[in-house]
């Protein structure tokens, strides 16, 4: 039962453009969304998130968007530059136990273009 | 300074053997945890530590037994290893033990092969 999914296994965009990657998730009782960047042989590293109370965090280049009435978020980064290749996991948490446990899709893997 | 490290970072064995992964943390955090990466790709959480106490045992054979001797060591050990078990697991941990904007740390993960 996938409760986060992230559709596009890779994209592949121009060095300079915006790469969009596109997270879904089903359960509505989610209220906290990470974006984590991961490099080969490298574990996970945090890279931005947001909570559900807003539909938009920016950090320099990197931008999340959340439309919680289409469970969807998607991660905008301007302008995408070579050392931003790299799987991006979309993960989200809710109050459904104590635990506030993560919930990971399967990771979009974004190839950037010289 | 790494500020997770897991050892070993590749480990090739047997069907049947018994292995273990161990992980260290520097960063003061209270929490560790154990992800699995199966094949396709999904982080899977197995266990949760907490200042050396239990917290999370998610669907997990009880061939996998997680210890952590200290707040900053978890170490899992794997019995009688079978084919499925072969995975990239991943060590992490965080400052806190909940908490919606707790951030993982990871580990640079292990790559488990059971022939």
């Amino acid at each position: 039962d996938q409760q986060v999914k992230q559709n596009s296994p890779s994209l592949s965009v121009q060095e300079g453009r915006i790469s969009i990657l596109n997270c879904d998730y089903t359960n509505s009782m989610f209220d906290y969304f990470l974006w984590y960047k991961k490099y080969p042989a490298e574990g996970p590293t945090f890279l931005i998130s947001i909570s559900s109370i807003k539909d938009k965090n920016e950090d320099g280049r990197f931008t999340v968007f959340l439309n919680k009435s289409a469970k969807h978020l998607s991660l905008h980064i301007v302008p995408s530059q070579p050392g931003d290749s790299a799987v991006y996991f979309c993960a989200a948490k809710g109050n459904m136990d104590s635990n506030y446990q993560l919930i990971w899709g399967a990771g979009t893997k974004l190839i950037i273009k010289p | 300074d790494t500020a997770v490290s897991q050892t070993p970072k590749y480990l090739v064995t047997q069907m049947g053997n018994d292995k273990s992964i161990k992980c260290e943390q520097n960063l003061g955090h209270d929490t560790m945890y154990w992800y699995k990466q199966d094949s396709k790709k999904f982080l899977k959480i197995m266990f949760s530590y907490n200042n050396k106490e239990l917290i999370i045992n998610e669907t997990v054979p009880n061939r996998f037994s997680p210890k952590s001797p200290d707040k900053a060591h978890l170490n899992l050990h794997i019995n009688s290893l079978e084919l499925g078990d072969s995975a990239v697991y991943f060590c992490a941990s965080s400052q806190a033990r909940t908490g919606r904007k707790e951030k993982l740390f990871f580990g640079s993960g292990t790559q488990l092969s059971v022939l």
